[in-house]
């Protein structure tokens, strides 16, 4: 059974910082990874979906690395701002080869304060 | 982008009594929808898949026929949470899948006194 851990569950930043969110699963054998946003009582955000070929993703301050073989990916954020408090969830489809269509595990998520 | 609705974004019942929750795709048609169930400080935990036209499956654990889901068209899946109890107090959130991605509504809280 898949299952996904994120460390740590809350980091607090002062605005400017650099920082990385990590994220580990226990079946390597995945199609794909994504990592979302959820702000306080709403829903998700897709950030970044990593193919299981790729190495990583970037969008604009947001870079996303996955190495399939140890069963991690790491969330960097560059010059974080206040804006950017939320939690942050990665997830991968629950079952061996299952497409991005399936049904997805979710880690428990970083709790994520950027301090003005 | 591909947006999907949740209707209503919050509601309140009384303990015994049901209550429907939907789940739209706005903008594209989809056979696929999920529906996840969020517990306070804890993550996304998928109770079912949602199929147009069949049956919907249900993760392990989950009561089919406490949690009715009804997908009877490619842009509308319903979910119901009959007899409801104080425990079924969550957040429930749903996700519609495009044929490349899956894009998730905004969430239903959902309290029952």
């Amino acid at each position: 059974k898949q299952e996904v851990t994120q460390i740590p569950a809350a980091l607090s930043v002062p605005e400017g910082e650099n920082l990385v969110l990590n994220c580990s699963f226990t079946d390597s054998a995945i199609y794909n990874l994504q990592w979302f946003r959820q702000d306080p009582g709403k829903g998700l955000t897709s950030l970044l979906l990593i193919q299981s070929s790729q190495r990583e993703q970037t969008s604009g301050r947001l870079n996303a690395s996955l190495d399939k073989s140890s069963g991690r990916s790491t969330l960097y954020i560059a010059a974080s701002q206040p804006g950017d408090s939320a939690t942050y969830l990665c997830a991968v489809p629950t079952g061996i080869q299952e497409t991005s269509g399936s049904r997805l595990t979710f880690g428990e998520g970083t709790q994520l304060t950027v301090n003005p | 982008g591909a947006v999907v609705s949740q209707h209503p974004s919050w509601v309140i019942c009384k303990s015994g009594t049901s209550v429907k929750i939907e789940c739209r795709s706005l903008d594209f048609q989809a056979t696929t929808m999920f529906w996840y169930r969020q517990f306070p400080k804890q993550s996304l935990m998928l109770m079912a898949t949602s199929n147009e036209g069949s049956k919907a499956t249900y993760e392990q654990g989950v009561e089919k026929d406490k949690f009715l889901i009804n997908h009877a068209s490619l842009t509308l899946s319903t979910l119901t949470v009959t007899s409801a109890h104080p425990e079924d107090s969550s957040f429930y959130i749903c996700s519609a899948w495009t044929g490349a991605q899956q894009y998730f509504g905004p969430g239903t809280r959902l309290t029952v006194t």
